[in-house]
């Protein structure tokens, strides 16, 4: 079947501008999870919906950035006021559940911020 | 944060036994280790993971220490496509909820 897949693979945007950064799980896992991972870094949690409320979103950098999951399935991360050092893959994951199952990752959506 | 240390790089040649090392001093009764790779220019891939018990897949072996403050992934016969950055991370609560660190990247020498 289908892996995780990620809209768009890269997105060039500018300091201020808005971006939305999309993720489609794998069918029927219920937990998804959003990553960033700059250069020479291994991936930073961002945040983890079970279902469609948010479990833990303590990884958000700060207010600019929000992430939804309306109806359990996709979700979106959303960053306001984009600064450059957003910059950064944004990776999105999910899992059949949050206990003790493998995460299955996107191929993650490079965002560049000029 | 969980934290686990493990070494920068590391180099082997192709077609040999690779032991990748992490440490995790800091581990609590109720976190899985888990270890995934990521290939350049691409999302981590799941490899193995365990609780207290050795585990074997056709990947990988996962060996962990008895008091579980360290443990060993064990490649058998490390080809060029296993050439990647691996992490050990711990997920902390019962819950997968990972810290990467910055894993270790291994060369694989035809």
């Amino acid at each position: 079947g289908a892996g995780v897949s990620q809209t768009p693979s890269n997105k060039v945007t500018e300091k201020g501008k808005y971006v939305e950064l999309r993720c489609d799980p794998i069918s029927g896992h219920t937990a998804l999870y959003w990553y960033r991972q700059s250069l020479g870094q291994g991936p930073e949690f961002l945040i983890y919906f079970q279902g469609t409320g948010a479990a833990d979103d303590s990884g958000l950098p700060n207010d600019r950035f929000f992430a939804v999951r309306p109806e359990g399935s996709v979700s979106t991360l959303k960053i306001q006021r984009t600064e450059r050092g957003d910059s950064a893959v944004y990776l999105c994951a999910s899992s059949l559940t949050l206990v003790g199952n493998e995460q299955f990752f996107g191929p993650g959506t490079r965002l560049t911020v000029l | 944060d969980a934290k686990t240390t493990q070494p920068n790089s590391m180099e082997s040649n192709e077609e040999e036994p690779v032991h990748l090392p992490c440490n995790h001093s800091t581990i609590s009764g109720t976190d899985y280790i888990h270890w995934y790779r990521q290939l350049p220019s691409q999302g981590p891939e799941y490899v193995i993971h365990g609780l207290t018990s050795n585990v074997n897949n056709r990947m990988a072996s996962l060996a962990i220490a008895e008091d579980r403050k360290s443990s060993t992934l064990i490649l058998h016969r490390a080809t060029l496509r296993d050439a990647a950055v691996y992490y050990c991370i711990l997920s902390v609560d019962n819950f997968n909820k990972f810290y990467f660190g910055s894993g270790t990247k291994l060369n694989v020498k035809p």
